[in-house]
């Protein structure tokens, strides 16, 4: 059974600092992997897929990395900003698609 | 394009009370899934649609929850009788099929907040 793991829990930066939120999944059979954002009270916005053939995805500020042979992927946000406070999920597609998703990560930026 | 839509967005019920949820899927979008996100928590799927089949329903629980999708486009998740423990957010995504030149990349609606009372 496919498991996601998310390190941190939550996070606090002030705004401008370029931060890593951690992903990593114990089965690397996988098909993609989803990073999404959830702003309280809302449903998940998608952010950038990377297929289980590339290694990374770019969409503004924000750069994803997957590393399947070791089951890790990294978000990268850059220069970050207050409107960047969200929680962060990790999504990955394996098994007769079936998509599991780690917990998540708290992200609060300060002006 | 107008994206996945969901009602209500708010649900109050007493326990033992039925209650409903309603889905639009994205137009063209042949797979649909239900979603359950308790607070804290990642999203963990209910029941995934292939157009009107219940491809995986392992997850949902038949003595009181149960989903349909006529015609392959709408969706209804029914839970009759309500229980305290249910009280969580109801989403639901559609995607296209992974593969054949598709990502399969899921597109989520607002999301139900039920409150069982």
């Amino acid at each position: 059974k496919q498991e996601v793991t998310q390190i941190p829990a939550a996070l606090s930066v002030p705004e401008g600092e370029n931060l890593v939120l951690n992903c990593s999944f114990t089965d690397s059979a996988i098909y993609n992997l989803q990073w999404f954002r959830q702003d309280p009270g809302k449903g998940l916005t998608s952010l950038l897929l990377i297929q289980s053939s590339q290694r990374e995805q770019t969409s503004g500020r924000l750069n994803a990395s997957l590393d399947k042979s070791s089951g890790r992927s990294t978000l990268y946000i850059a220069a970050s900003q207050p409107g960047d406070s969200a929680t962060y999920l990790c999504a990955v597609l394996s098994g007769y698609s079936t998509l599991t998703f780690g917990k998540g990560t708290m992200l609060l930026v300060s002006p | 394009e107008a994206g996945v839509v969901q009602s209500p967005r708010y649900k109050i019920i007493e326990k033992k009370q039925p209650v409903a949820f309603w889905c639009n899927p994205i137009s063209g979008h042949n797979t649909l899934y239900w979603y359950l996100q308790n607070l804290g928590q990642g999203p963990e799927l209910l029941i995934r649609y292939e157009n009107e089949e219940a491809v995986d329903d392992s997850q949902l629980p038949k003595d009181r929850f149960s989903a349909e999708r006529l015609k392959g486009v709408d969706s209804t998740l029914k839970i009759q009788p309500a229980e305290l423990g249910d009280s969580a957010v109801y989403l639901c995504a559609s995607s296209l099929d992974w593969g054949t030149g598709n990502t399969g990349e899921l597109f989520f609606g607002e999301g139900s907040r039920l409150t069982v009372l």
